[in-house]
């Protein structure tokens, strides 16, 4: 069973540079999140998803988009990559809300090196 | 805006010794809080969740107590083994408003041999 799994792992870019991360999971899970991990700063939201089709803004979406063209992938776009992207990208799941008693799965982290 | 802090932010103990990482909240309008084991280079890994209405969640060796009125978490290691060492962070979620867990910025463990 893989989980969450996270394309690619590692990506440099140059600035103004795009890219697009993919997450795939394979628990029929409704709910799918990006968040960013940087040094000091703890996990942040920047989109989300509560089924296909659906996205929403999270707490830091300035810069990213977002597509949940089906159920079991949630893809984040970088249109004109910035320095300030430079950071680790988790994407999770969940099968409802988050809060409700299901647990959240992450997948292991994509490393972004913005030059 | 919910403010997630814990302290210290990195943590040696010696083999065997019993320990406590905090957490600790602004808001106590919360819906739960989760907390999340992170080994290097890794995703996250959840260990316990306590619902709001609840005091403190039991997993093995692993015990977390919630206090929402004072904003306060604990995870309590019983015992603890080189194979602990990890980055430990906790995250709350909020009651109302988007799909969001506030995270704080974690506790790293080291269990020395």
């Amino acid at each position: 069973n893989a989980g969450v799994t996270q394309t690619p792992k590692f990506r440099v870019l140059k600035t103004g540079q795009s890219m697009t991360l993919l997450c795939a999971q394979d628990m029929n899970h409704e709910y799918m999140y990006w968040y960013r991990q940087d040094p000091g700063m703890g996990l942040r939201l920047i989109h989300y998803s509560v089924g296909e089709g659906t996205t929403a803004k999270g707490e830091v979406p300035d810069g990213y988009n977002v597509s949940r063209l089906k159920k079991q992938n949630f893809l984040l776009g970088l249109e004109s990559a910035a320095p300030s992207q430079t950071s680790v990208y988790f994407c999770a799941s969940s099968y409802s809300r988050t809060g409700a008693g299901n647990t959240i799965y992450f997948g292991e982290g994509s490393w972004l090196t913005v030059v | 805006k919910q403010e997630v802090t814990q302290i210290p932010a990195a943590l040696s103990v010696p083999e065997g010794e019993n320990l406590v990482l905090n957490c600790s909240f602004t808001d106590s309008a919360i819906y739960n809080l989760q907390w999340f084991r992170q080994d290097p280079g890794k995703g996250l890994t959840s260990l316990l969740l306590i619902q709001s209405s609840q005091r403190e969640q039991t997993s093995g060796r692993l015990n977390a107590s919630l206090d929402k009125s004072s904003g306060r978490s604990t995870l309590y290691i019983a015992a603890s083994q080189p194979g602990d060492s990890a980055t430990y962070l906790c995250a709350v979620k909020v009651q109302t408003g988007a799909n969001n867990l506030f995270f704080g910025t974690g506790t790293r463990l080291t269990v020395i041999p």
